[in-house]
């Protein structure tokens, strides 16, 4: 069955880099998403990746795709305080419209 | 600027009581979801819309919950009787497609005592 694992929290320094890792078992997976989640809002679409493709930079996000590892990252670059929010990794599969979540990892930034 | 939205945002009931959710998909989405987020599992899916026809309702409990699309612009999710362990916040989402990212509403967070 599809799962997307994540970890579940993050730590990291105003300025300094973060990068939240997810995996899923899904080999046929077509898309992979990561959304943010502010407290008390809804999901944010933050970018996303096709599977045919290994890397995606919009701005300060960076996204990894390993097809091999089935494995997933974001790099948010010069994190900010603002950046602090659960972030979601999503798959979905080619014809489909139903997502598969993981349970998020929340994202702390210290000033 | 379009966005899903959702009403009320605040729901506090007693046991046993009838819920009803409303959702707004943005203009032209043809896809709508109804998605509930709790502490211990994540967001589920409960159910899906295309071009207002039910595709799946697997997600959810059958004997109390109905989701219904009346029109194109109004997503409806109804919870009767509603029980404690419903308490979570429940999201609306639509798409323009089977491929199309989805955009997510505020939320309804729902509280049964």
């Amino acid at each position: 069955g599809e799962d997307v694992e994540q970890s579940l929290f993050l730590s990291v320094r105003e300025g300094d880099s973060s990068v939240i890792n997810c995996t899923y078992t899904d080999s046929s997976s077509t898309y992979l998403y990561w959304y943010k989640q502010e407290p008390g809002a809804g999901l944010q679409l933050l970018t996303y990746i096709f599977s045919n493709m290994d890397m995606k930079q919009d701005q300060r996000l960076t996204v990894l795709l390993n097809k091999k590892d089935k494995h997933l990252s974001l790099r948010i670059a010069d994190t900010q305080t603002g950046d602090s929010a659960i972030y979601f990794c999503a798959e979905s599969m080619e014809g489909y419209s139903t997502l598969t979540f993981g349970k998020g990892t929340m994202l702390l930034v210290s000033p | 600027d379009a966005r899903v939205t959702q009403t009320p945002r605040h729901k506090v009931t007693e046991m046993g009581q009838e819920v009803t959710m409303r959702c707004q998909p943005i203009l032209g989405h043809n896809t709508v979801f109804w998605y509930r987020q709790t502490m211990m599992q994540g967001l589920e899916l409960l159910a899906y819309f295309r071009n207002r026809a039910p595709l799946d309702d697997s997600g959810m409990p059958k004997d109390r919950f109905s989701a219904e699309m009346p029109d194109a612009t109004l997503a409806t999710l109804k919870i009767q009787p509603s029980e404690p362990r419903d308490s979570a916040v429940y999201f609306c989402a639509s798409g323009l497609g089977p491929t199309d990212t989805q955009y997510f509403g505020p939320g309804t967070r729902l509280t049964v005592l």
